[in-house]
């Protein structure tokens, strides 16, 4: 079984500062890493995925995230923030195979970004 | 057009009466879910179907029941709602082991 552990419920951060928003795993298989963003009244958007390959991981409005396998970590970051930013992000991890299905979540983290 | 579309988005009823949401999808995915979403807890999974024919239980199953009526449609229906089933449900497809995608989310509120 998997778990997942975001360290912060809420991350406020000033206009165009950078952010780290913490995501630990528990698992005792290799997984795979997910960040979701949930926008304000909407439903969950995939942001970026580690599966494999290049630990370094980018998403298509200028998130990263980087997996640290000895800190089981997968940390998301920006270096430079934008009001549209303010969301939701989740965590999620689960184990590769095609037998497996279960997708977990950590609880979340508010971003909020300040004019 | 959405790929995952969810019906209704909002809904507000009484203790004791069965609803039902509905899910369509137009990726052509085998699997479906669904997952309710609660302040401060994430994303619990209630359902999950591998095909027509294949539906298992997730991690909050009791007081819901699902139906998997074709590849592209996956019901959740709460029996008799209770004020504890008060929340913001997804629907989600993926292909295989690939990336989960989810609806927009119903909002229930029961009273």
């Amino acid at each position: 079984a998997q778990s997942v552990t975001q360290l912060d419920s809420q991350v406020p951060v000033f206009e165009e500062a950078p952010v780290e928003l913490r995501c630990n795993y528990s698992s005792s298989v290799s997984v795979y890493l997910f960040w979701y963003v949930q926008y304000p009244n909407q439903g969950l958007q995939l942001l970026l995925k580690y599966l494999s390959g290049s630990t370094l991981v980018e998403s298509i409005n200028g998130f990263e995230a980087e997996f640290n396998k000895s800190q089981t970590s997968f940390h998301l970051r920006k270096p430079s923030v934008h009001i549209s930013d303010t969301a939701e992000y989740f965590c999620a991890v689960r184990a590769p195979g095609a037998g497996s299905y279960q997708l977990t979540f950590g609880k979340g983290t508010k971003l909020s970004v300040i004019p | 057009d959405a790929d995952v579309t969810q019906t209704p988005r909002n809904r507000i009823t009484k203790t004791g009466k069965r609803i039902m949401l509905e899910c369509s999808q137009t990726k052509g995915h085998d699997r479906m879910y669904w997952y309710r979403q609660d302040p401060g807890l994430g994303l619990r999974l209630i359902y999950y179907s591998f095909d027509v024919k294949d539906i298992n239980k997730g991690e909050i199953s009791d007081g819901y029941s699902v139906s998997r009526q074709a590849q592209a449609k996956f019901s959740l229906s709460l029996e008799s709602a209770i004020p504890n089933q008060t929340a913001l449900y997804f629907c989600a497809t993926s292909a295989n082991q690939e990336t989960q995608y989810f609806g927009p989310g119903t909002r229930l509120l029961v009273l």
